[in-house]
């Protein structure tokens, strides 16, 4: 029984397209988070939202567009796709806000982007 | 500007050995500090949160120290085995809605 699950686990696609990566958490949890890991495994924080509302935007270009229809979801939109977007992006959900904020992690969507 | 350290890069060692990874944070106001694991291709998996207030967590063969006024954690794995063997991340919650990650460290744990 998946906690964090994300669509697709994989997705080639050419520069210029727009594509969308699906994030849902089935652990009751507020908070959720994208994440980017580049070619040398560095994880940047990317967006958080608490609630459904945007807390975090750390200054990713507006080329990324999040959406939380309700605090179990966050989609990632990418439009118009460019090489450098090549990476893993992961989504974590976290409890609402509390010293003990442990992270979950979903399983990663690997872009390509040729 | 909270900046998180993890020192070895890589590491290789013989099973059955005890080692220790190191991650350094530049700002000591923290709410706690999470270890993860992470296998090629895959996920991350928590595998201690430390609270602020703590100064250690353990689970089974790892445990976790925590000084905050040094800016150090350190994780150590005793007796290690090759399934050990993944990269291993620090990640710190400065209590602004985002972790902040550390640059890893490669384990390798040879039979």
């Amino acid at each position: 029984d998946t906690a964090v699950s994300q669509t697709p686990k994989y997705l080639v696609t050419q520069m210029g397209n727009d594509k969308s990566i699906k994030c849902e958490q089935n652990l009751g949890h507020d908070t959720m988070y994208w994440y980017k890991q580049d070619s040398k495994k560095f994880l940047k924080i990317m967006f958080s939202y608490n609630n459904k509302e945007l807390i975090i935007n750390e200054t990713v270009p507006n080329r990324f567009s999040p959406k939380s229809p309700d605090k179990a979801h966050l989609n990632l939109h990418i439009n118009s796709l460019e090489l450098g977007d090549s990476a893993v992006y992961f989504c974590a959900s976290s409890p609402q806000y509390s010293g003990a904020n442990v992270l979950t992690f979903g399983a990663g969507s690997r872009l390509t982007v040729l | 500007k909270q900046e998180v350290t993890q020192i070895p890069a890589a590491l290789s060692v013989p099973e059955g050995e005890n080692l220790v990874l190191n991650c350094s944070f530049t700002d000591s106001a923290i709410y706690n500090l999470q270890w993860f694991r992470q296998d090629p291709g895959k996920g991350l998996t928590s595998l201690l949160l430390i609270q602020s207030s703590q100064r250690e967590q353990t689970s089974g063969r790892l445990n976790a120290s925590l000084d905050k006024s040094s800016g150090r954690s350190t994780l150590y794995i005793a007796a290690s085995q090759p399934g050990d063997s993944a990269t291993y991340l620090c990640a710190v919650d400065s209590g602004t809605y985002k972790y902040i990650f550390g640059t890893g460290t490669r384990l390798k744990v040879l039979a």
